[in-house]
């Protein structure tokens, strides 16, 4: 069936470092892919998007890239900080008919001091 | 900066009980959307708006409606409320591009 998962749920990183967070989705349909970050006791928030004619996309301190031979997604968080402890989803736009996006289960970042 | 508000951060009902969930938005958002959050599950979409009055089912509808009467302001319904519906719920608003605006989310426990 068509999903989108993520291959740790929990990933610890020593603030200063990098992080890097991986999702893999099986649909080759999909043409726009989110990231989200939600912390604890709120709603998930836009970290960056990128749509399928690309395969790197930088904001600050974050980088998304895509690969579409392996159906493969990830999150790079460059010097890693305190908050940027929440759980992060990637998620996937199918095409066709209205906005509708799948989410995956989520990781869990901790950042070490 | 965009806001979405719902109505309430924590509410306990009991089962049987009709719960309304209203969800405002501030930005003019053509397209509203209600999901649930559960452990393992991430976030899956209950029903969604793209327009005043209209209204399209998720992916798991069953139990649960919604009344989209004015652009800003997406309601849930959950018309006899079961145990299996205490989770969080998340409400979001979005323009015609694809990034989704969330609420703060209000959980939901059913007795």
């Amino acid at each position: 069936g068509e999903s989108v998962g993520l291959h740790l749920p929990t990933l610890s990183v020593q603030e200063g470092d990098n992080s890097i967070i991986n999702c893999a989705y099986s649909n080759s349909a999909s043409d726009y892919f989110i990231w989200y970050k939600q912390e604890s006791g709120k709603g998930p928030q836009f970290i960056i998007d990128i749509r399928s004619n690309m395969d790197k996309r930088q904001g600050q301190r974050v980088t998304v890239l895509l690969n579409k031979t392996v159906k493969h997604l990830s999150l790079q968080i460059a010097a890693t900080q305190p908050g940027d402890s929440a759980v992060y989803f990637c998620a996937e736009n199918k095409t066709g008919g209205y906005q509708k996006v799948t989410f995956g289960t989520g990781t869990k970042l901790q950042v070490i001091p | 900066d965009v806001k979405v508000t719902q109505s309430s951060r924590y509410l306990v009902k009991r089962t049987g009980e009709k719960v309304f969930l209203e969800c405002v938005q501030d930005m003019d958002h053509e397209n509203m959307f209600w999901y649930r959050q559960d452990p393992g599950l991430g976030l899956r979409l209950i029903y969604f708006s793209y327009d005043v009055k209209m209204k399209e089912k998720g992916d798991i509808p069953e139990g649960y409606s919604v009344s989209r009467e004015k652009k800003e302001r997406f309601s849930l319904i959950l018309e006899s409320a079961s145990t299996n519906q205490t989770s969080m719920y998340l409400c979001a608003s979005s323009p015609d591009s694809d990034e989704q605006f969330f609420g703060p989310g209000t959980r939901l426990t059913v007795l």
